[in-house]
């Protein structure tokens, strides 16, 4: 199973945009990125899923190089209730495989 | 409404005891599974199920057991074997191929 690395924490404020970057290198051909979103004491929300180039939602957007490599979670203008830890997963579902949650990375919104 | 229903939120066990925390989902999905979270950690897979009547370890399936019966239904037991239970357990689900999980709200279970 692809390995990810993500920061562990990232500090914004509201309004700003926020890119959380997710490290991918042995990301297979069939690999899906998925991202969730977790606030404390519950479980974890889909956000959003791509293969490759861009996906936009209207929560977040998804931007994955051509190498696939790697893959940015941008959320526009956060607000405080954004304040959780997002979660980069890799992974061939389709192929039974079980996906692994890593640390995520604890994004707090100031105001 | 369709989800993914979680019981009891919070839980306490006493030493040597086994417990079952119950997972029930209305969403039709074949594919359910268990996590475990410590404080600030990340998930960890305990047991999941792709199909009724059938069930596959994961990461840390000692001192756990599950049962799937029936579609809806995946409940985890904490055996006694279990030596450090106390944590937040997540059980989720999915449609299967490249669909995202629908995760329940939860069970905090602490050992007093």
């Amino acid at each position: 199973l692809a390995k990810t690395t993500q920061p562990i924490s990232m500090d914004s404020y509201e309004g700003q945009e926020v890119n959380i970057t997710c490290s991918h290198n042995n990301i297979a051909t069939n690999d899906y990125i998925t991202w969730y979103q977790q606030f404390p004491s519950q479980g974890p929300r889909f956000i959003i899923q791509g293969y490759k180039t861009k996906v936009t939602n209207e929560v977040a957007s998804l931007f994955i190089p051509a190498d696939r490599k790697s893959s940015t979670l941008s959320l526009p203008r956060v607000s405080l209730s954004d304040t959780a830890v997002y979660y980069c997963l890799v992974g061939d579902k389709a192929a039974g495989n079980k996906l692994t949650f890593g640390g995520g990375t604890r994004v707090l919104v100031k105001p | 409404d369709g989800g993914i229903t979680q019981s009891p939120k919070y839980l306490f066990r006493k030493e040597g005891q086994n417990v079952t925390l119950s997972c029930e989902q209305n969403l039709n999905h074949d594919a359910m599974y268990w996590y475990r979270q410590d404080p600030g950690q990340g998930l960890r897979l305990i047991y999941y199920s792709q199909i009724v009547n059938d069930f596959q370890k994961g990461d840390i399936a000692e001192g756990y057991s599950v049962s799937r019966e029936k579609k809806e239904s995946f409940p985890l037991t904490v055996t006694s074997a279990q030596k450090n239970p106390t944590a937040f357990y997540l059980c989720a689900s999915d449609l299967g191929g490249y669909y995202g999980y629908t995760f329940g709200s939860g069970t905090r279970l602490t050992v007093v």
